[in-house]
């Protein structure tokens, strides 16, 4: 149990447009969600939390207006990196903890995002 | 400031050797102290976790890690490695200023297992 799914698994786009990431938990409630960035060699760097039903809260530096991230259902976040550019090129990370388990997080496979 | 060290970007091991992968912290409070693994282009994968309790912890795989209070380590441990135990191992610590949890993650030890 505890299954977290990501889709797409990799997504290529043109700069200037927008792409949408979707994290699921499959087997199970998400009450928070988790949106980490990582780039190639270096450690997850946490971008975004995100209960559902309420607005997600960014970490220090990250745009929210452009790292748009919705919690809808107790199943399903989204990120949609808008008006992206090469420098968003990254992968992206998303993990849920599931309601009444308070230490664990479960990943997803992660999304490779590449900008031309 | 909460953190997460690991001082080593490389371990590299020989088939059936033992192998160790360093991990310090600094949390305010008591640590709840987690080991993954993440594979090319994949997510990560629990391995560990210490919460409480017993000091030595046993996890997937064969791994094991010990929490040493008094050093603020929890070193990542197996007795014998496998070449597909090859990857890239992430230390986290649980944020505990953080009001929903998230981990703070250490950088990552690459490990590579030779034949």
């Amino acid at each position: 149990g505890a299954v977290v799914s990501q889709h797409p698994s990799w997504v290529i786009c043109k700069s200037g447009t927008s792409v949408k990431i979707e994290c699921r938990s499959l087997d199970f409630q998400a009450t928070t969600m988790f949106w980490y960035r990582q780039f190639p060699k270096q450690s997850l760097m946490l971008m975004a939390t995100s209960n559902e039903g309420s607005k997600a809260t960014y970490e220090q530096g990250v745009e929210k207006d452009k790292f748009l991230i919705n919690h809808a259902s107790l199943t399903l976040s989204t990120l949609t990196v808008t008006s992206a550019h090469p420098e968003d090129s990254s992968f992206y990370i998303c993990s849920a903890k599931r309601a009444g388990d308070g230490y664990e997080q479960y990943f997803g496979p992660g999304t490779r995002l590449t900008v031309t | 400031a909460q953190s997460v060290a690991q001082p080593e970007d490389q371990v590299n091991v020989a088939e059936g050797n033992p192998l160790t992968v360093k991990c310090t912290y600094s949390v305010s409070g008591n640590p709840y102290l987690f080991w993954y693994v993440q594979y090319p282009n994949r997510g990560l994968q629990f391995l560990l976790k210490y919460i409480t309790g017993d000091n030595l912890v046993k996890g997937s795989y064969g791994f094991e890690a010990e929490f040493n209070k008094s050093q603020t380590s929890f070193h990542l441990k197996k007795p014998s490695a496998l070449v597909s135990d090859s990857a890239l191992y992430f230390c986290a610590v649980r944020d505990h200023l953080g009001s929903q949890g998230n981990l703070i993650f250490g950088k990552g030890t690459k490990l590579s297992v030779k034949p």
